[in-house]
């Protein structure tokens, strides 16, 4: 079945820091790929997606490319502030059966120190 | 325009008792899941309606249940409440096509005492 699996975390980070966050995927067909971020005490917030292979999804400095070579869709971003302390989960979206249903991964803790 | 509105925000309720939760989706979204998250388990498919039909369903007790009204907005029902089914209860709601993504709602907190 469909699987995602994300970096260990959590990641800890000083203000404008680099981030990268693993992600790889294993799915039938063609799925659509997502990132979604959790604030405490919220429900998830889609941060962004691709839905074919070599397309890049961005927002608010995030980005993350669809890599279906290597099954993967790592988020990054090149300076990350306070206010992006948050959980982010690596998703997708498959076809078939799967239709209608996100597969997410453990999801992964940032922190963001000033 | 209005996001996902889940009702209640927050729950307690009491072991072998049952609870129903509500989902209003956005305007016009047809698709309705629904997913516990737990620190365990992380986040788990529960169920997904399109159109007051199951179309997909995960790998959950007979106790978990759902519907779907004709205006879209979704109830799922715990029955026989466990300690393990305390949890964050998320919905989502989607325009029905993988490609559009899903808005989610705050949640519904229930703890099972």
């Amino acid at each position: 079945g469909d699987s995602v699996t994300q970096m260990e975390g959590p990641v800890t980070l000083s203000e404008e820091a680099f981030l990268t966050i693993n992600c790889t995927y294993t799915a039938t067909g063609y799925p659509s790929l997502f990132w979604y971020v959790q604030y405490p005490g919220e429900g998830l917030q889609l941060l962004l997606k691709a839905t074919k292979a070599d397309d890049k999804g961005s927002n608010k400095g995030f980005e993350a490319t669809y890599r279906k070579e290597t099954t993967s869709f790592h988020l990054e971003k090149g300076s990350v502030q306070v206010s992006d302390s948050a959980v982010y989960f690596c998703a997708l979206s498959g076809g078939g059966t799967s239709y209608g249903k996100l597969t997410f991964g453990q999801g992964t803790i940032l922190t963001v120190h000033p | 325009k209005a996001g996902v509105t889940q009702t209640p925000r927050y729950l307690i309720k009491t072991r072998g008792q049952q609870v129903t939760l509500s989902c209003s989706p956005i305007s016009g979204h047809r698709s309705v899941s629904w997913y516990q998250q737990t620190p365990g388990q992380g986040l788990q498919f529960l169920f997904e309606y399109f159109s007051e039909t199951q179309r997909n369903k995960g790998n959950f007790p007979g106790r978990f249940s759902g519907r779907q009204f004709s205006n879209s907005r979704s109830e799922m029902n715990v029955s026989t409440l466990e300690l393990g089914d305390s949890a964050l209860y998320l919905c989502a709601s989607s325009l029905a096509g993988k490609n559009y993504g899903y808005t989610f709602g705050s949640g519904t907190r229930l703890t099972v005492v």
